[in-house]
């Protein structure tokens, strides 16, 4: 079956400490790739997302994500994280061509520590 | 423009009862997903649809259904209630065309379902 898996479910980290959070995959075929973040008492949001082409992508707020296709990976990374981003991270993948449903890892807690 | 609007936001119902939420999409989307999330599961697919028309379904019981009006408005129903079926309820909707933009998916608040 087709899922996604998020390594990490609960960092802590200092306030300018760099961030990577693991996102691997179980697809059969071409995938599109997200990652949506849901600040505290806000609605979930899109954070990045790839389709195509390079395969280093860039988001909001400093975020970038790495697509692997050999390692079926999209990571995502910041070099030095702040308090605001306190949130949860969400992996999210569906199939190319026509629409098939998105889904989702089970999330990543992040704390950042001032 | 207007964003997703889940109603209502908090209900308390009991095992055995029935519920009925409802989602408006953004103007012009024509796609509507619904999520259940709860902690330590992040969110799982309950279904998808398009025009009226179921396109996906995960792997939720029968107990779980939902429909789309034509103005793109969808509702889900979840009919005699279990207490495992508190989470907070998501509806996302997409322009749900064939294309990775149509796939982005933009989230309501939720509607948090807490069943006794």
């Amino acid at each position: 079956a087709q899922s996604v898996s998020q390594h990490n479910h609960h960092v802590i980290l200092s306030e300018a400490a760099s961030l990577e959070l693991g996102c691997n995959y179980s697809y059969g075929g071409t995938v599109n790739l997200f990652w949506y973040v849901q600040y505290p008492g806000q609605h979930l949001q899109l954070l990045l997302k790839y389709f195509s082409g390079d395969p280093l992508v860039k988001g909001i707020k400093g975020f970038e994500a790495e697509f692997i296709k050999s390692k079926f990976s999209f990571n995502l990374r910041k070099p030095s994280v702040q308090w605001s981003d306190t949130a949860e991270y969400f992996c999210a993948v569906n199939l190319s061509g026509g629409y098939q449903k998105v889904t989702f890892g089970i999330g990543t807690k992040l704390q950042v520590i001032p | 423009k207007a964003g997703v609007t889940q109603t209502p936001r908090y209900l308390i119902k009991t095992r055995g009862q029935q519920v009925t939420l409802s989602c408006s999409p953004i103007s012009g989307h024509r796609s509507v997903s619904w999520y259940q999330q709860t902690p330590g599961q992040g969110l799982q697919f309950l279904f998808e649809y398009f025009s009226e028309t179921q396109r996906n379904k995960g792997n939720f019981p029968g107990r779980f259904s939902g429909r789309q009006f034509s103005n793109s408005r969808s509702e889900m129903n979840v009919s005699t209630l279990e207490l495992g079926d508190s989470a907070l309820y998501l509806c996302a909707s997409s322009a749900g065309l064939a294309g990775g933009g149509a796939n982005v998916l933009t989230f309501g608040a939720g509607s948090r379902l807490t069943v006794l």
